[in-house]
């Protein structure tokens, strides 16, 4: 199985700030990597798909980045909004594995 | 609009079985792939079970397989699972999700409680 590393788990930023979150992925996943967003009591949002493909409706500060067994999300400019939980996902093959997650303050 | 609705979650006894529903809307049912997704309380995200588009395909992670049936009916746009053995550690909310490159839209979860 493949095992996702997601950090930092926790994370304290400031609206405006430029924040990334890492995942690592224990081999080679081929780049099918996605970053979820969670906020409390809500379903997971696709941010990005397959490393760097934003989603439908995603605002452009939102961008993935990565190959090989390393990924990551970066958040340009943080907005009230963004604050929540966000995961990755690697769908390279089954089982499909989660990061830990990674949930993002306001400091 | 993509639209996925579950049903059947509830509190269980260790042991029992419970079976859950999603109802999908807004997209044609039979051309995707579909899953289910599982989220125990203030933990992270866990892939429960997967199936093709036509039901001949099924795959699961060791911490369910045999116990746990994944099944469609395209005729009725629905996904199930029908979770036998339950164990107190299947406690989660369980989404329902359409599976293209990953997951792409998901249901509002439904809450599935084991316990005696």
């Amino acid at each position: 199985d493949i095992q996702m590393t997601q950090s930092p788990s926790f994370l304290s930023a400031s609206v405006g700030d430029r924040v990334t979150i890492n995942c690592k992925a224990s081999q080679n996943i081929n780049k099918y990597l996605n970053w979820y967003q969670q906020k409390l009591g809500e379903a997971p949002k696709r941010l990005i798909y397959n490393t760097n493909n934003l989603q439908t409706g995603i605002p452009s500060r939102f961008s993935g980045s990565g190959s090989g067994t390393d990924y990551t999300l970066t958040i340009s400019s943080l907005q009230p909004e963004d604050f929540a939980t966000y995961f990755c996902l690697q769908h390279n093959s089954f089982p499909l594995t989660f990061g830990s997650g990674t949930k993002l303050e306001i400091k | 609009e993509v639209q996925l609705v579950e049903s059947g979650g509830g509190l269980v006894q260790p042991g029992r079985s419970l079976k859950l529903s999603c109802a999908a809307s807004g997209f044609t049912f039979s051309n995707y792939y579909m899953a289910w997704v599982r989220q125990a309380p203030k933990k992270g995200l866990e892939w429960v079970a997967t199936i093709s588009t036509s039901g001949s395909r099924t795959y699961y992670p060791d911490s369910v397989k045999g116990r746990f049936t994944i099944s469609r009916d395209n005729a009725k746009s629905s996904l199930y699972l029908q979770m036998n053995s339950l164990k107190s550690e299947d406690t989660a909310t369980y989404y329902c999700a359409r599976q293209v490159t990953g997951f792409d839209y998901w249901g509002q979860g439904v809450m599935v409680t084991v316990s005696s």
